[in-house]
């Protein structure tokens, strides 16, 4: 069965720092990857995804994650993040066709500070 | 061109009672995914439907909780005879009917039970 690990609930940061959100996800067969952001009482909102191709996924925001299938992960980057990225990040896969639900994670809270 | 309309983003109700959750897809999209969200926990995918269609409901309480997707009008989560444990965040999210991969959210329902 498909799962996915965000290994921190909490990253604290200042702000212009770099920051790094890690998802491993476990799955036996070909999957979709995804990242979305959740401000404070708001829905998701789709920052990327990798469906296949380069494994550099590039999505809105400055964000981009890298797709690792050996060590099957997704972790999430931005090289210098604003006040304004303080929310939570969830990471999300599916397997096959489209209409196949999303197994989310848990979720990452990312706090910027100044 | 609206998002996805959820409807009443708050939702109190006593112990016994039933809630009804509205959610209006994309225009376009005629698939429908409903998921609850728990307090520090991730999203858990309940149920997928398609106009007049239950996709797959592997996520949905076996009892007390059901949906529907009418051929007019938005698709419907009740819960009936709600009890404490319901306190939720519900997210509705549609997609398209041709292959596409990721989903476009609503803002939720936050569901308090007293």
């Amino acid at each position: 069965a498909q799962s996915v690990t965000q290994l921190d609930s909490q990253v604290p940061v200042f702000e212009e720092a770099p920051v790094e959100l890690r998802c491993n996800y476990s799955s036996s067969v070909s999957v979709y990857l995804f990242w979305y952001v959740q401000y404070p009482n708001q829905g998701l909102q789709l920052l990327l995804k990798y469906l296949s191709g380069s494994t550099l996924v590039k999505g809105i925001n400055g964000f981009e994650a890298e797709f690792n299938k050996s060590q099957t992960s997704f972790h999430l980057r931005k090289p210098s993040v604003h006040i304004s990225d303080t929310a939570e990040y969830f990471c999300a896969v599916s397997e096959g066709q489209a209409g196949t639900a999303l197994i989310f994670g848990k979720g990452t809270t990312l706090s910027v500070s100044s | 061109n609206a998002g996805v309309m959820q409807n009443p983003r708050h939702l109190v109700r006593r112990r016994g009672q039933e809630a009804r959750l509205r959610c209006s897809p994309m225009k376009g999209h005629s698939h429908v995914y409903w998921y609850r969200q728990l307090p520090e926990e991730g999203l858990k995918f309940m149920v997928y439907l398609q106009k007049e269609n239950i996709i797959d409901e592997s996520g949905m309480p076996k009892e007390r909780f059901s949906a529907e997707f009418p051929k007019e009008g938005p698709s419907i989560l009740r819960i009936q005879q709600v009890v404490r444990g319901d306190s939720a965040a519900y997210f509705c999210a549609s997609s398209p009917p041709e292959k596409s991969y990721g989903y476009t959210f609503g803002s939720g329902t936050r569901l308090t039970v007293v």
